[in-house]
């Protein structure tokens, strides 16, 4: 069965300092991982994935993510953080053999001034 | 259609009272999904739509809950005989196929009183 799991309910970080959300999986196979943010009273929207190829994934708004297979790991990072970049933060992913994709349970980031 | 569209986007009901949840996926999208987020916590996995069939169904919380797809389009997603603890935010997503990003819709905050 796949899962996904976001450790830290909430992240606080300073305006201009980096920021990095953690995220682990498991699959039983190839892994298909995605990032999801959830700005106040909008819908979610899709930052970035990992289907193949490079390790690190770049995406929207200045996010990347690093797909680590020994750690079973795709943390989400970004090096200077914008108070604007707060907001409900989410880990997806799907097992190549399965159809579901599932979430994670979602990792409040907010940034301070 | 430009995104996905749901309807209603708010719903009250009566514990008891059956309701239908309406979802209109971005023309040409095969993979549709529900999802439900609870106030203040993670989505959690409902049902997945390939065109018409549903491969996966292990989501649904009980006999209470069905869904259709209709048309490679428009998904119903019905909730019988309401509970209190039904009441949540539903949300749909599309998608080309299922390696490709969710498009998620506004969501229906449904309320059982």
């Amino acid at each position: 069965a796949q899962s996904v799991a976001q450790p830290e309910d909430q992240v606080n970080v300073a305006e201009g300092n980096p920021l990095t959300v953690k995220c682990t999986y498991s699959v039983s196979g190839n892994p298909y991982l995605f990032w999801y943010v959830q700005y106040p009273n909008r819908g979610l929207q899709f930052l970035l994935k990992y289907i193949t190829g490079d390790n690190l994934v770049k995406g929207s708004y200045g996010f990347e993510a690093e797909f680590n297979k020994s750690q079973t790991s795709f943390h989400l990072k970004k090096p200077s953080a914008l108070v604007s970049d707060s907001a409900l933060y989410f880990c997806a992913v799907r097992d190549s053999s399965a159809s579901k994709i599932i979430f994670g349970s979602g990792t409040r980031l907010s940034i301070r001034p | 259609g430009a995104g996905v569209s749901q309807s209603p986007s708010n719903k009250v009901t009566e514990k008891g009272k059956d309701v239908e949840l309406r979802c209109d996926p971005i023309s040409g999208h095969t993979a549709l999904y529900w999802y439900r987020q609870r106030l203040g916590q993670g989505l959690e996995f409902l049902i997945y739509f390939q065109g018409n069939s549903a491969p996966d169904k292990s989501g649904l919380p009980s006999d209470r809950f069905s869904a259709e797809r209709t048309g490679e389009s428009v998904s119903t997603l019905t909730i019988q005989r309401t509970q209190q603890e039904d009441s949540a935010v539903y949300l749909c997503a599309s998608s080309l196929n299922p390696a490709e990003k969710l498009f998620f819709g506004s969501g229906t905050q449904l309320s059982v009183l």
